[in-house]
């Protein structure tokens, strides 16, 4: 199975902080890197995928680079909906796997 | 827009078998990949597996002795089912679609795009 490493596994941040997350596979992924974000309560929503396409109706605020195993997710300017835990996921191979998360924090 | 739900019961039994259904609503479940996930409390994500509209199927090794997924196009639903159940199987359940999100060079992206708002199993006697 390929491991995904995620950190920090939570940060502090600000409304108006630039974000990054990073994520690191124990194996190369070329480009085949998803991001999603998960707010308590509520289904994982997709925000990246191929480790830099955003996802339709996700805002131009998120952006994710990487390729081969270091990725990282940034976002530009933190807005109070950001709050919430944030997910890789590779879609090289199966099993699908995912990072353990990373919790942005108020 | 295509939208998800889970279905099953909330309580299962130890040793007995996880029974979950996903139904999709405003689009067909034809051509697609279909996912289940689950989060256990305060943990994260694990994949569980997919299964294809045509009913060919991929598991997660880690379950897949205890695992079984169908389809049933007819109805627009798939299943899961899982044995043997214990306490670690407690979570929250998510179906979800895995739609091909991009293609470059004959490589195909693939993402899970649509959610089932989610069904929390617990496992107890």
């Amino acid at each position: 199975d390929i491991q995904m490493t995620q950190s920090p596994s939570s940060l502090s941040a600000s409304v108006g902080d630039r974000v990054t997350v990073t994520c690191r596979a124990s194996q190369s992924i070329s480009s085949f890197l998803n991001w999603y974000q998960e707010k308590p309560g509520k289904a994982p929503k997709l925000l990246i995928y191929a480790a830099s396409s955003l996802q339709s109706g996700v805002p131009s605020r998120f952006s994710g680079s990487g390729s081969g195993t270091d990725f990282t997710l940034t976002i530009s300017s933190l807005q109070p909906e950001d709050f919430a835990t944030y997910y890789c996921q590779q879609s090289f191979s199966t099993p699908r796997t995912f990072g353990q998360g990373t919790k942005v924090e108020i | 827009q295509v939208q998800l739900q889970e279905s099953g019961p909330g309580l299962v039994r130890p040793s007995e078998t996880l029974s979950l259904t996903c139904t999709v609503s405003g689009g067909s479940i034809n051509s697609y990949y279909w996912s289940w996930i689950r989060q256990p409390p305060g943990k994260g994500l694990e994949w569980i597996g997919y299964i294809y509209y045509s009913g060919s199927t991929n598991y997660n090794p880690s379950l897949k002795n205890r695992v079984t997924m169908s389809v049933d196009t007819s109805k627009n639903q798939f299943s899961l089912k899982l044995t043997s159940v214990t306490a670690a199987d407690t979570a929250v359940y998510y179906c979800a679609r895995q739609g091909l999100l991009g293609v470059e060079s004959s490589y195909y992206y693939y993402g899970m795009d649509v959610w089932g708002q989610g069904t929390t199993v617990t496992v107890s006697s």
